[in-house]
């Protein structure tokens, strides 16, 4: 399995630009889980689906910032539009959700830069 | 509710000496316990888990934790480091059937 895929790898914008970034999951797991990385904040978990489905958006940061997924292969976070405080990597990851493999796995993550 | 602490931001440690990063946790029912390790720009990989059995967890590249029940610890140990375990090491439990929670994260920096 070639594990969690992000694109892109790195993102380069100008404030007040939309910005999406892109996750395929692991064929077969059923959840799926954004976060934010920033020296200031450590990890946080901004939102995360169980079949399709958002269960939690607590940590979505404000509206600006939007989730989606339409298929069990494919989801994308929004930020519309882009302020430099969100410079950060944004990782994906996906994992089983009761099948007693409770691992989750992460993709390599897309470091964005907001100028 | 559940949190994860991680009582050593940064730990420096020569090489082949051993280590010890402490994890400790809160939580009103059962919890799944992992340690994650990131190396520099890449994402987080599995280490070890504990979801049942055994108390003593070993890991990849020789990590092992422990998982204490009554003091509500899971502490990761190496006896030798290497220069290549220097990395970010997250701890991080889960509910079952619910999202992970993680630690702040410890630096853990090998000296030659």
């Amino acid at each position: 399995d070639a594990g969690v895929i992000q694109s892109p790898r790195h993102e380069v914008t100008e404030m007040g630009q939309e910005v999406t970034l892109r996750c395929k999951p692991i064929s077969g797991h059923n959840s799926l889980f954004w976060y934010r990385q920033t020296m200031m904040r450590g990890l946080e978990l901004l939102i995360y689906f169980n079949n399709n489905v958002p269960i939690d958006d607590s940590g979505m940061p404000e509206d600006r910032f939007s989730a989606k997924m339409p298929n069990a292969s494919f989801s994308t976070l929004k930020i519309q539009p882009s302020e430099p405080r969100d410079s950060a990597v944004y990782f994906c990851a996906s994992s089983p959700w009761t099948s007693g493999e409770e691992t989750q796995y992460f993709g390599p993550g897309t470091r964005l830069l907001v100028l | 509710a559940q949190s994860v602490t991680q009582l050593d931001s940064q730990v420096p440690v020569f090489e082949e000496a051993p280590v010890e990063l402490r994890c400790n946790y809160s939580s009103s029912v059962s919890v799944y316990l992992f340690w994650y390790v990131q190396y520099p720009n890449q994402g987080l990989q599995l280490l070890l888990k504990y979801l049942s059995g055994s108390t003593l967890v070993k890991g990849i590249n020789g990590f092992e934790a422990e998982f204490n029940k009554s003091q509500t610890s899971f502490h990761l140990r190496k006896p030798s480091v290497h220069i290549s375990d220097t990395a970010e090491y997250f701890c991080a439990v889960r509910p079952p059937g619910n999202q992970f929670y993680f630690g702040t994260g410890t630096s853990l920096t090998v000296i030659p």
